[in-house]
């Protein structure tokens, strides 16, 4: 069974950084896109960043442009967001996912069980 | 940016009954459409892709359709376990972009 574990998360001041990471097993990892989608407190589910499986092409929500940033490491099967400029709009449970098979144009079949962020003084 | 709207907001359903949510997408998004039921403290759970397809372990009891801008999630008898929050998304492109969800609870 494919395993997606964050850690990372936690307490940071506005205008504060973070990085979180996504411990990827039990499936190709390179072989498939990753995304980080992030759940806001009794909210609904916004999508944050893609990576397509080598890591070449990356996207982002406007919501988070030019202060996040993806990267992974496939070498370590590991999934990271580096979260620059937070906002207290940025508290939330951020959650790693894995893309099905077909390229960007993939659902989340699998998802961590997620990391807390909260941004607060 | 492409706008996913899911209606209703809330769907009161009594069990053994059937419950139909509705998804609406800005622009078409071809058939690139997934449904994921969530449930209190845990992470979304992949139940239908590509509109119609149901993700492995699913029950039959799901089903989707449609296409390009509307879509449908039915339930065709309602259990005590999916009463929960669903959502659709558009993965065809990105950004992918989710609906605001439709919380499914008992009548």
């Amino acid at each position: 069974e494919v395993q997606l574990l964050e850690s990372g998360g936690g307490l940071v001041q506005p205008g504060g950084s973070l990085r979180l990471s996504c411990a990827a097993s039990r499936f190709r990892f390179s072989s498939h896109g990753m995304s980080w989608v992030r759940q806001a407190p009794g909210k609904g589910l916004e999508w944050v960043s893609g990576i397509s499986g080598s890591g070449h092409i990356t996207y982002y929500a406007d919501s988070v442009k030019g202060r996040f940033t993806i990267s992974r490491d496939n070498s370590k099967n590991m999934l990271y967001l580096q979260m620059n400029s937070l906002r207290a709009e940025d508290t939330a449970v951020y959650y790693c996912a894995k893309l099905g098979s077909g390229g960007y144009r993939a659902p989340s079949d699998y998802w961590g069980q997620g990391t807390l962020v909260t941004v607060s003084s | 940016e492409i706008v996913m709207t899911q209606s209703p907001a809330t769907l009161s359903v009594s069990p053994g009954e059937r419950a139909t949510l509705s998804c609406r997408a800005s622009q078409s998004v071809s058939s690139n459409l997934a449904w994921y039921q969530q449930k209190p403290g845990q992470a979304p759970r992949l139940l239908i892709y590509g509109a119609s397809t149901r993700a492995t372990g699913n029950p039959s009891r799901f089903s989707g359709s449609g296409s390009g801008t509307e879509f449908t999630l039915t339930i065709s008898s309602l259990q005590s376990e999916d009463f929960a929050v669903y959502y659709c998304q558009q993965y065809n492109n990105w950004p992918c972009s989710f609906g605001q969800g439709t919380k499914l609870e008992i009548k």
